[in-house]
């Protein structure tokens, strides 16, 4: 069964940091780019970062560009996401989702066809003093 | 960025008829490549994010034919053709074709 779960969310005091994580079973992981989205409360979803295959190529949303960064550990099968410098507005539930390959060069994205076919189910960030 | 407005933000729906989610975007959705990569998706409670609909039109493997999209340019639709108890949910759409990935505010389905 295709599956990813993501960890390691909780409840963290503003300007502290985190790291999330999201394994992968079912699948080649060491073949597949892997997406970061968060969804505050309430409210809708937020693309945030992406990874290649190989964990050659990273792209950020500018909201978290600097904060956060986005890493794979093929051997496992993992992917995470440092969260640093946290703000109350990074409360949110975290997804990781899957995707075929992921290239920008310029202005040109290609994402795949049948990008973010699996998803996780999500970690809840809360930041808060 | 790229932004996406769907209407209507929330429907009522009766079970066995028909539903509409219209989704339309601040730019074309056309890529260099001629494909247009405009995906929805369904989020039931308690449940992982679904994908139902990718490039348009084309089904992710394992989504009943009930759901179907249509559009172009900047325009799309999602349509589910007779509406079931478990469609009830928030339905988004997404941009792949202009970075960074955007996606809709969200269309809650509740049941009337």
């Amino acid at each position: 069964q295709v599956q990813l779960v993501e960890s390691g969310g909780g409840v963290v005091q503003p300007g502290k940091s985190l790291r999330l994580s999201c394994v992968g079973s079912g699948f080649t992981y060491s073949s597949h780019a892997l997406h970061w989205v968060r969804q505050p409360p309430g409210k809708g979803l937020e693309w945030l970062a992406v990874i290649a295959y190989d964990g050659g190529q990273k792209f950020y949303a500018d909201s978290v560009k600097g904060r956060f960064t986005i890493s794979k550990n093929n051997s496992n099968n993992t992917l995470f996401l440092q969260l640093n410098s946290l703000r109350a507005d990074d409360t949110a539930v975290y997804f990781c989702a899957r995707a075929p390959y992921f290239r920008l060069v310029g202005d040109t994205m290609r994402a795949g066809d049948n990008a973010f076919d699996v998803w996780g189910q999500g970690t809840t960030v809360t930041v808060s003093s | 960025e790229i932004v996406l407005i769907q209407t209507p933000p929330s429907s009522p729906i009766t079970l066995g008829q028909p539903a509409s989610i219209s989704c339309r975007s601040t730019q074309s959705l056309v890529h260099s490549d001629g494909n247009t990569y405009l995906t929805w998706l369904q989020q039931r409670p308690g449940l992982p994010l679904r994908a139902l609909i990718y490039k348009i039109s084309n089904r992710f493997s394992g989504v009943p034919d009930r759901f179907s999209g249509s559009g172009a340019g900047t325009d799309f639709t999602l349509k589910i053709s007779r509406v079931e108890a478990e469609d009830v949910g928030v339905y988004f759409c997404m941009q792949l074709t202009h970075f960074p990935i955007t996606f809709g505010q969200g269309t809650r389905l509740e049941i009337q």
